[in-house]
């Protein structure tokens, strides 16, 4: 089976700073989502990268592919206390969808 | 706003007990996959379904089953309750089956079995 390990675990950062957060897949990845998720809610869809080198941007936030190291990356720009949250990446193998371990961030005033 | 919607949003069970959780999903979309959430984990796969059939099974015993209908609903039924199922439960839907549209989530239901 497929595991995606994220790094770091945890992260807090001060309102303002950049932060970037690690995905990387045990196997190939063909195709990788990134989630938002609030604590006990919903998963929020952010983006998702289907081709080696891909980069995408949504608002402050730039996620990157990058296939020959089975990783992915998501970075945050100016953060802001809207961007607190659990960042879920996902991987999807046709049959079944995979979850990284997630990344808690906490964003201070 | 989610287009995706579960309920209920809390329930508490008993022990050997029975539950049904209920998603109703996007219109258009024929792919709905249900997940289980323990505190301060990921999600994990429980099954997927397209077109009213399973299509894909995560680790989780036949106790845990579900049904789709043609009307984007669809449920997930979990026999024999044991402790380590209380979670978030969440349910998922896309307009198509595998990678490149994204999955819809909905907020979840949470089960607390006592």
């Amino acid at each position: 089976s497929q595991e995606l390990e994220q790094s770091p675990q945890s992260l807090i950062v001060q309102e303002g700073k950049n932060l970037t957060i690690n995905c990387t897949s045990s196997k190939t990845l063909y195709g990788l989502y990134w989630y938002k998720q609030k604590y006990g809610e919903g998963l929020i869809f952010l983006m998702m990268l289907q081709k080696g080198g891909e980069e995408k941007s949504h608002e402050k936030i730039t996620a990157k592919l990058d296939e020959k190291k089975q990783q992915s990356s998501l970075h945050i720009t100016a953060s802001q206390p809207s961007h607190a949250g659990i960042y879920l990446c996902g991987a999807d193998s046709g049959n079944q969808f995979y979850f990284g371990t997630g990344t808690s961030l906490t964003v201070i005033p | 706003e989610t287009g995706v919607t579960q309920s209920p949003t809390h329930l508490i069970k008993t022990r050997g007990q029975q539950v049904t959780l209920r998603c109703s999903s996007q219109s258009g979309h024929n792919t709905v996959s249900w997940y289980q959430q323990a505190l301060g984990q990921g999600p994990q796969f429980i099954f997927q379904y397209y077109r009213e059939e399973e299509n894909g099974r995560g680790n989780f015993p036949p106790r845990f089953s579900g049904l789709q209908f043609p009307n984007y609903s669809s449920e997930l039924n979990v026999n024999a309750l044991e402790l380590d199922d209380s979670a978030l439960y969440l349910c998922a839907s896309s307009p198509v089956i595998g990678s490149g549209y994204g999955y819809t989530f909905g907020s979840g239901t949470r089960l607390t079995v006592v």
